[in-house]
Order: C-alpha cells, then sequence, then structure tokens
C-alpha cells in the first residue's frame, strides 16, 4: 500500500486559513486522495476526496498536485471545532483490491483563539 | 437519525469474559468495517463485510469473530477479553467496497471497551 508522510502536529490562529500538507511520492495512477478527520472522542469523519483534480466541497478544498505527488487539504477559515487529527490516505481500488482505509498517524490541527 | 450506530457505547468486564458490540448503519450501504483505535491513537482495520460476506479478514486473533446478519448489520463478538483488548471499536460502511474510492466511510461514535 503507498504511504503518506504528514507533519505530526500544526497550529493555527481562529478564522484564519490552514493548509495542511501532504507527500505521496509513491502514489499511483489507480489511488484515489482521501481526507478523513477525527475530533476528540469522536468516530473519524469523512471530509474530502479527490483523483487528479482540485475539490471543493462545503468542508474544506483539496488541492492536488499536478505529479500528484502531494496535496494539500485547505481550511478557508479555521475554528475552534476545526481542532482535530487529520488523515491522508491512500486509497487503491484496482480491480481484485478491497480499497481498504489504512489510518496513518494523521497531523493533529490545534486553533487557537 | 444516527446513520452508523453502536452499541453500547461504553463497556467495562473483566478478563476472561466474552463480550459483544453491534453495529448497524441505516444508509442501505453494502460493505462494513470493524476498526480499533489503541491508546496510542492508532486506528487499525480489523474486518470488512460486504453484503454478508468476509471481504477483510486483518491479523486479528481468534478470540474476535465478527458476524453479520445481514448487511444492515455487522457485530463483534470477543472471546475470553485480554487486557490488550482494551481500546475503542470503531464501525464504519461504505457504499460498496469496489467503488473505485469515489465514496467515504461513514463511522460511527465508537465503544470503548475497558478491561479489567
Amino acid at each position: 500500500d503507498a504511504k503518506t508522510t504528514q507533519p505530526n502536529s500544526m497550529e493555527s490562529n481562529e478564522e484564519e486559513p490552514v493548509h495542511l500538507p501532504c507527500n505521496h511520492s509513491t502514489i499511483s495512477g489507480t489511488d484515489y486522495i482521501h481526507w478523513y478527520r477525527q475530533l476528540p472522542s469522536q468516530g473519524p469523519e469523512y471530509v474530502i476526496h479527490g483523483l487528479t483534480s482540485n475539490v471543493n466541497n462545503r468542508m474544506a478544498s483539496l488541492a492536488i498536485a499536478e505529479d500528484r505527488k502531494s496535496s494539500t487539504l485547505i481550511l478557508h477559515r479555521a475554528t475552534l471545532r476545526d481542532a482535530a487529527v487529520y488523515y491522508c490516505i491512500l486509497r487503491d481500488v484496482k480491480s481484485g483490491n478491497t480499497g481498504k482505509l489504512i489510518f496513518g498517524q494523521g497531523t493533529t490541527l490545534q486553533v487557537k483563539p | 437519525d444516527t446513520a452508523v450506530s453502536q452499541t453500547p457505547k461504553y463497556l467495562v468486564t473483566q478478563m476472561g469474559n466474552d463480550k459483544s458490540i453491534k453495529c448497524e448503519q441505516n444508509l442501505g450501504h453494502d460493505t462494513m468495517y470493524w476498526y480499533k483505535q489503541d491508546s496510542k491513537k492508532f486506528l487499525k482495520i480489523m474486518f470488512s463485510y460486504n453484503n454478508k460476506e468476509l471481504i477483510i479478514n486483518e491479523t486479528v486473533p481468534n478470540r474476535f469473530s465478527p458476524k453479520s446478519p445481514d448487511k444492515a448489520h455487522l457485530n463483534l463478538h470477543i472471546n475470553s477479553l485480554e487486557l490488550g483488548d482494551s481500546a475503542v471499536y470503531f464501525c464504519a460502511s461504505s457504499q460498496n467496497f469496489r467503488d473505485r474510492g469515489i465514496y467515504g466511510y461513514t463511522f460511527g461514535s465508537g465503544t470503548r471497551l475497558t478491561v479489567v
């Protein structure tokens, strides 16, 4: 399974944008890039995913490098509620593969008021 | 309306006991999963069922046995509980594991198991 590398922790100020980086230099052509987050004492929550093009949804934006070897999750205005562990995961779903989500250590985001 | 619900939320039990955790999803998904999160917060997949068929069985002790009576339910039974089984167990579901990554997983809120 292709691996991802994320910083252990990041800090942000409330109401400022946050850019959470993820490196995945061994990504294959069939890997989707998924982002999840886990708020304290809750289960992981789907945030966004993409394959090649940048993606936007109501929670965040996902910017994918042209060579797909890195991506960035963008929270446009961080709130205290965004303090969580953010996981960048590659999901390999080529034929015959179960495409299971394999979690790494993630990035712990602290948001300061 | 909770999409993926687990019961119980907390479970405290003695070593050697047998216990079950139940999971139900009302999303109409075909695939369900069990994950274990240990004290270091590391999330690891244990099992997955697709429409009642086992598709993922990671290296988990035989004391753990999943059961899926229908595609909306996936239960986890644990025999002869040990101290090391203490963890938070999360159930999840997805549209179908063959969805080529275009759908996400929905997780439950977890069951905190404490073995004393």
